[in-house]
């Protein structure tokens, strides 16, 4: 079965620190990988996405994938209390002569002021 | 309007009820999603659909039956649920399909359900 985990946390971190969120998945044969935010009682919203080994930088955010140890993960630089929320880890994996958008059961990031 | 438009927002039924969920999506996308969020647990695909064809059924009960009528609406009607289906259902769209270009989600504000 393929799977995404995180952790659940809370992690807690203080304003203005860097927090950072793992993901590892099962599916070696993945492509492509997102982050998606999730605020109490609101839907995801994808923050970002990457696709080649290495780091993408936007903004305070930065995305860094290792496709050979199967890891995502998501780095916030100058954390704010806004940035408080659930982060779902995204994978898309191919199943059967589809592929499938596997989600993470997400970490809560707790900000503190 | 812009984005993906889910209503009712919040849905309290009983188990004998019949209701239906509704979704429009206002971005010209190809293909639309059903989701169900249960606490602590990822999120589950349902259904998808590519131009208004069902191209996906993830084991889903028979109580829950969607309905795409065109490639901007969605519904998913619900009968004879059980506790259990209590959830937040996420409708959401895309581009294209997964594997297409199309993983990019955007996803509507959802209905809580809850089945009593």
């Amino acid at each position: 079965q393929k799977e995404v985990e995180q952790n659940s946390g809370p992690l807690s971190v203080p304003e203005g620190a860097i927090a950072s969120l793992n993901c590892t998945y099962s599916d070696r044969g993945s492509q492509s990988f997102f982050w998606y935010r999730q605020y109490s009682g609101k839907s995801p919203e994808l923050i970002m996405s990457i696709y080649s080994n290495g780091d993408k930088e936007d903004g305070r955010f930065t995305a860094q994938l290792n496709k050979a140890s199967q890891y995502v993960s998501l780095l916030i630089r100058d954390s704010q209390p806004s940035d408080s929320a659930t982060y779902l880890c995204a994978v898309n994996a191919p199943m059967d002569s589809s592929y499938k958008l596997i989600f993470g059961s997400g970490t809560r990031l707790l900000v503190r002021p | 309007e812009t984005g993906v438009t889910q209503t009712p927002r919040h849905l309290v039924m009983g188990m004998t009820n019949k209701k239906s969920l509704k979704c429009e999506q206002h971005l010209g996308h190809n293909a639309m999603y059903w989701y169900k969020q249960s606490a602590k647990k990822p999120l589950e695909l349902m259904f998808v659909y590519s131009l208004e064809e069902r191209v996906e059924n993830n084991s889903v009960p028979s109580r829950f039956s969607p309905e795409c009528p065109n490639s901007s609406h969605l519904f998913l009607h619900l009968h004879t649920l059980q506790p259990e289906d209590s959830a937040l259902y996420l409708c959401a769209s895309s581009q294209d399909l997964f594997g297409q270009g199309g993983e990019k989600l955007f996803f509507g504000s959802g209905t809580q359900l809850s089945v009593l």
